[in-house]
């Protein structure tokens, strides 16, 4: 059954440093989105991702995050400056079109620490 | 900004009886809801959905009903199994500006079921 994939599965980082957190959506699947969960609270959505452009963003998506689809079959979030706050688990899911088209598909996520 | 409210942060059943976890939800806009399983150290897996249009969607020990004018929905286990043990999220989406239609989630229900 086709999934999506990311890595790593735990990226430690000293605060300041930047992070590229990577993503393998499905291979048919059109749409992408990136959400964190830190511990304690609620899954959040950060971004979403459609025809090589940011279609949707949150609040919590400022300047320090970036996306980008560098191929074919890769999906990047980084962090340019990491905080001690961005702390959590970042996930990443796609979904295609047709009848299945309002279902998000999730990977296993990155943990991301910022000492 | 509680759009999706999952009141319940635990719920515990005997193996054979029927599990039911509650969302409620505020915003008017949603017209698509999505119930996922997550275990620890994995993402999200999708269980069920239903659109706005429908009331009841079943899928095999799954239903899920919805009842727009209360703004609420449940997810039914029957026969609850030790295996459906996990952190169970009610999610939705709507259609936004661009067709984003980022999920909005709740902050899950940890079912047990006891063998």
């Amino acid at each position: 059954e086709p999934e999506v994939t990311q890595t790593p599965s735990h990226q430690v980082t000293q605060m300041g440093q930047e992070v590229i957190l990577r993503c393998v959506p499905i291979s048919n699947h059109l749409y992408f989105y990136w959400y964190r969960q830190i511990l304690g609270q609620k899954v959040e959505f950060l971004v979403s991702f459609y025809n090589n452009e940011i279609s949707e963003k949150s609040e919590i998506f400022d300047d320090q995050f970036s996306v980008e689809r560098p191929d074919g079959s890769n999906f990047t979030l980084k962090i340019r400056s990491t905080k001690l706050e961005d702390s959590a688990m970042y996930f990443c899911a796609s979904r295609g079109d047709g009848n299945l088209k309002n279902i998000q598909y999730f990977g296993a996520g990155t943990r991301l620490s910022v000492l | 900004d509680q759009q999706v409210k999952q009141n319940s942060p635990s719920l515990s059943v005997q193996e054979g009886r029927i599990s039911i976890l509650n969302c409620d939800y505020t915003n008017s806009m949603f017209d698509y809801f999505l119930w996922y399983k997550k275990y620890p150290a994995e993402g999200p897996t999708f269980l069920i959905s239903i659109s706005s249009i429908k009331d009841k969607n079943e899928d095999g020990r799954f239903t899920v009903f919805l009842n727009k004018s209360a703004k609420h929905l449940s997810l039914h286990i029957v026969p609850s199994q030790p295996g459906d043990s996990a952190v169970y999220f009610c999610a939705a989406s709507g259609r936004h500006q661009g067709g984003s239609e980022k999920l909005v989630f709740g902050k899950g229900t940890k079912l047990t079921v006891n063998p």
